[in-house]
């Protein structure tokens, strides 16, 4: 079992709809929660960063973090055709050892997402 | 500020033939990592330098390796390239490391034959 589940899709859905995108993980040391998103050819950017359960907003995107549960989410509200690309849920914990900080970052298989006109 | 560049951009390599792919991080971060995509086994982290030592390690074999510089620009390496490395590889660097927001770069599209 991966430890962090993501449904690949891909996801299709009509403009201004609202969009959720799901992931489980099985690592409950895990202590950061993002959510990137992916273009055709480019690399990932980071929309969403949090370590606390319960909701961050940021314009049109809501990440929610559930941690009794293990599950995190990504709503897009009113989507738009520029908002098609890959969504990679990614969880980080980190840990000190002999004076270093080390961290690890476990990502989710990307949820594809297109937002037709 | 400029953001992560990555080069080469693509590269076709041979069977068995050796590699290195080359990163530069945002100005002022000291943590670089990197990472393997593929359709099959999504984005899997290879490896993380800060302040020139490789601080983590991801499981994949020792033919991959890599290096830190002291401007902090990192180069990754694999020896004796197989089929299945065949993959988009990212490097993303970051202040201090993984807990940090991490800024990815395009990535090295490597296609081995």
């Amino acid at each position: 079992q991966k430890e962090v589940e993501q449904d690949p899709g891909p996801l299709s859905v009509p403009e201004g709809a609202i969009v959720s995108l799901n992931c489980t993980y099985s690592n409950s040391a895990f202590q950061y929660f993002m959510w990137y998103r992916q273009y055709s050819r480019k690399g990932p950017e980071l929309l969403m960063y949090t370590y606390s359960s319960g909701n961050k907003e940021d314009g049109r995107f809501t990440a929610q973090v559930d941690k009794s549960s293990k599950y995190i989410s990504l709503f897009i509200r009113d989507s738009q055709p520029s908002d098609s690309a890959t969504y990679l849920c990614a969880m980080a914990l980190t840990w000190n050892a002999g004076g270093t900080s080390y961290g690890k970052l476990t990502f989710g298989q990307g949820t594809i997402l297109t937002v037709h006109p | 500020k400029a953001g992560v560049t990555q080069t080469p951009r693509y590269l076709i390599k041979t069977r068995g033939q050796q590699v290195t792919l080359s990163c530069s991080p945002i100005s002022g971060h000291r943590s670089v990592s990197w990472y393997q995509q593929t359709p099959g086994q999504g984005l899997q982290f290879l490896f993380e330098y800060f302040s020139e030592t490789q601080r983590n390690k991801g499981n994949f074999p020792g033919r991959f390796s890599g290096r830190q510089f002291s401007n902090s620009r990192s180069e990754m390496n694999v020896s004796t390239l197989e089929l299945g490395d065949s993959a988009l590889y990212l490097c993303a660097s970051s202040l201090l490391g993984t807990n940090n927001e991490q800024f990815f770069g395009p990535g090295t599209r490597l296609t081995v034959l």
